[in-house]
């Protein structure tokens, strides 16, 4: 089973306007990572944001917040504010109790455009 | 900050050939992870080291193989390649674990393998 779903494979949004996207997981573990990262057309993978499964706060950083909802088991990623720059595909991971691995498991994907 | 270094950036083989991809983990950063990211695809875990030990094994064909050694760098040894093992291949490092499910993985900037 796939233990991260992003159901969006593309999404747009204009310029300066908010955009969520969505991301759900799968796993019995009591304690896990959740992580977005940013991969542009170079192709490099860039860390955005982390939520702890028992942080009782959602993650903000900067213009990115994470909607965590744990009874629903999904991370959406909201990104406020969109610039031209967050174009990219976006990528929700997942790294579970390291007693049951060091592997990041990812979904999909979402490729984010920006509009002007 | 210093950041994974990942040589070479770009490579191309014919089919058959070997190739040897480097990694070179952040200073301080014991455990190495190695993904493959094929045309519009997720990354995909492969191997995983710690402290010079193979720590965990995702989906490595057989035809690879990798270690890390003393001074923690790794390499991810491909030999008879296929079209089909064209993809970007990522190299990881993290901090000891301690028992903490938050231990970010620093990517790479990817080496970008063609099989011809």
């Amino acid at each position: 089973a796939q233990k991260i779903t992003q159901t969006q494979p593309g999404m747009f949004v204009q310029e300066k306007e908010a955009v969520t996207l969505d991301c759900t997981y799968d796993t019995s573990d009591q304690s896990y990572g959740l992580f977005w990262y940013k991969q542009p057309s170079s192709g490099e993978m860039i860390f955005l944001i982390y939520q702890g499964s028992y942080d009782e706060q959602n993650a903000t950083e900067g213009r990115y917040s994470l909607n965590f909802q744990k009874a629903r088991k999904s991370a959406n990623l909201v990104i406020s504010a969109s610039q031209l720059g967050d174009s990219a595909m976006y990528f929700c991971a997942m790294r579970e109790s390291p007693n049951t691995g060091n592997q990041f498991y990812f979904g999909t994907g979402t490729s984010l455009t920006v509009i002007p | 900050a210093a950041g994974v270094i990942q040589s070479p950036r770009h490579l191309i083989k014919e089919k058959r050939e070997t190739a040897t991809l480097k990694c070179y983990p952040i200073p301080r950063h014991d455990t190495v992870y190695w993904y493959q990211q094929g045309p519009g695809q997720d990354p995909q875990f492969l191997i995983s080291f710690y402290e010079k030990m193979q720590s965990d094994k995702g989906s490595i064909p057989d035809r690879f193989s990798a270690q890390q050694f003393s001074d923690y760098h790794s390499e991810l040894n491909m030999s008879s390649l296929e079209l089909g093992d064209s993809a970007l291949y990522f190299c990881a490092s993290s901090l000891p674990d301690w028992g903490l499910a938050y231990n970010e993985q620093f990517f790479g900037p990817g080496t970008r393998l063609t099989v011809l």
